[in-house]
């Protein structure tokens, strides 16, 4: 059974920082991997999908890596600003329909 | 090109009330997935529907049902409505169930 993991639950930074946010899966059997962010009470917003043949994929200030071999993957975030406050899930898709399996969520405060 | 659309945003029912929940899927998707999150949990997987058929479904009870069209939006049907069914719904849209998932804003419902 596939599980995902979100280490840490909450991170409070000042702005300008570099941060990185982890992702680890028990069953490395995976396809793809999504990094999704979420304002309160909001959507889920894609913010990079890896594919499993890629071991990374950026778009702008983010970084995304992927490790399958060893269960894991990060999300690196540069130069983080205010406007990066979020929860940031990963997630994972199994089974024969491709259902998500999410992690609890990494929520990001960024201070001014 | 359409996003993934959501109806209504917010709810109130009573506990035994019935409740449907409404999701478009974004323009060339043919598969709807739903989601279910509790406040301050990942996303759980309720059920999948890939042209016009259920095409998988988490642990959740039969009084949990759904339906998708022709032109592939979607319905989450609850009936006998409890207090722990309090939550965002969320539906996303894919083509064929595999590949990258773009998400709705969410119903959140909440059950007196």
């Amino acid at each position: 059974k596939q599980e995902v993991t979100q280490i840490p639950a909450a991170l409070s930074v000042p702005e300008g920082e570099n941060l990185v946010l982890n992702c680890s899966f028990t069953d490395s059997a995976i396809y793809n991997l999504q990094w999704f962010r979420q304002d309160p009470g909001k959507g889920l917003t894609s913010l990079l999908l890896i594919q499993s043949s890629q071991r990374e994929q950026t778009s702008g200030r983010l970084n995304a890596s992927l490790d399958k071999s060893s269960g894991r993957s990060t999300l690196y975030i540069a130069a983080s600003q205010p406007g990066d406050s979020a929860t940031y899930l990963c997630a994972v898709p199994s089974g024969n329909t491709g259902k998500l399996i999410f992690g609890q969520g990494t929520t990001l405060q960024v201070k001014p | 090109e359409t996003g993934v659309t959501q109806s209504p945003t917010h709810l109130i029912k009573t506990r035994g009330q019935q409740v449907t929940l409404r999701c478009s899927s974004q323009s060339g998707h043919n598969t709807v997935s739903w989601y279910q999150q509790a406040l301050g949990q990942g996303p759980q997987f309720i059920f999948q529907y890939y042209r016009e058929e259920e095409n998988g479904r988490g642990n959740f009870p039969p009084r949990f049902s759904g339906l998708q069209f022709p032109n592939y939006s979607s319905e989450l049907n609850v009936n006998a409505l409890e207090l722990d069914d309090s939550a965002l719904y969320l539906c996303a849209s894919s083509l064929d169930g595999f590949y990258e998932q773009y998400f709705g804003p969410g119903t959140r419902l909440t059950v007196t």
